[in-house]
């Protein structure tokens, strides 16, 4: 069982360079979450996709889009990235909110 | 004022101690809370969830909740070296529909 998998692991962009983070989960869970992750910040909410078909705005949305492409994967797209987009991107999957499971996360650095 | 506050620590304690994480929240709504542990450089995992107030209990570790004064604790006896992590409370206001608020996390040390 792989849980929740998240690629890339790394990434190095140029600043107003578009990236696309991928996310799958095999555990039939309905909701989706990014989150990211930035030292004296916490896990900051991006977006969350409730159940198939629906995705709303976070704590921290601005710069983001996301697809919700069926119920196993959810993509955090970066269309223009900024240095403020530097973070440890992690994905999350919940079958109600009962006990999230994270995926090992996205090092991202835009230099 | 953020919805949940968490002292970031760092906290080091010695091998055996017993260690007290809290976190008060603002938003007297919330009915369930949980707590995370995250090892460096890895994803979040669950360590306890409580629904409401009261005590729950699993091995070393026991989460307890007081909504009359927006204040969770977990308690971790006979500490180890390996509960060495950075441990995060989340709570929501419901089971499905709104997504988990995290606080900041506080860093834990156990030296041997």
């Amino acid at each position: 069982n792989a849980g929740v998998t998240q690629t890339p692991k790394f990434q190095v962009l140029k600043t107003g360079q578009s990236m696309t983070l991928q996310c799958a989960q095999d555990m039939n869970h309905n909701s989706m979450y990014w989150y990211r992750q930035d030292p004296g910040m916490g896990l900051r909410l991006i977006y969350y996709s409730a159940s198939e078909g629906t995705t709303d705005k976070g704590e921290v949305p601005n710069g983001y889009n996301v697809s919700r492409l069926n119920k196993r994967e959810f993509s955090l797209r970066l269309e223009s990235a900024a240095p403020s987009q530097t973070s440890v991107y992690f994905c999350a999957s919940s079958w109600l909110n009962y006990g999230y499971t994270f995926g090992s996360g996205t090092r991202l650095t835009v230099v | 004022q953020k919805e949940v506050e968490q002292d970031p620590g760092p906290l080091s304690v010695p091998e055996g101690a017993i260690v007290s994480l809290n976190c008060t929240y603002s938003n007297s709504a919330f009915q369930y809370f949980m707590w995370y542990r995250q090892y460096s450089r890895k994803g979040p995992e669950l360590l306890m969830y409580t629904y409401s107030s009261g005590n729950k209990e699993d091995g070393r570790f026991t989460a307890q909740v007081d909504k009359s004064s927006k204040y969770i604790s977990l308690f971790i006896r006979d500490s180890q070296p390996s509960d060495s992590a950075t441990y995060l409370c989340a709570m929501s206001l419901n089971q499905a529909g709104t997504a988990l608020i995290f606080g900041k996390g506080t860093t834990l040390s156990v030296s041997s």
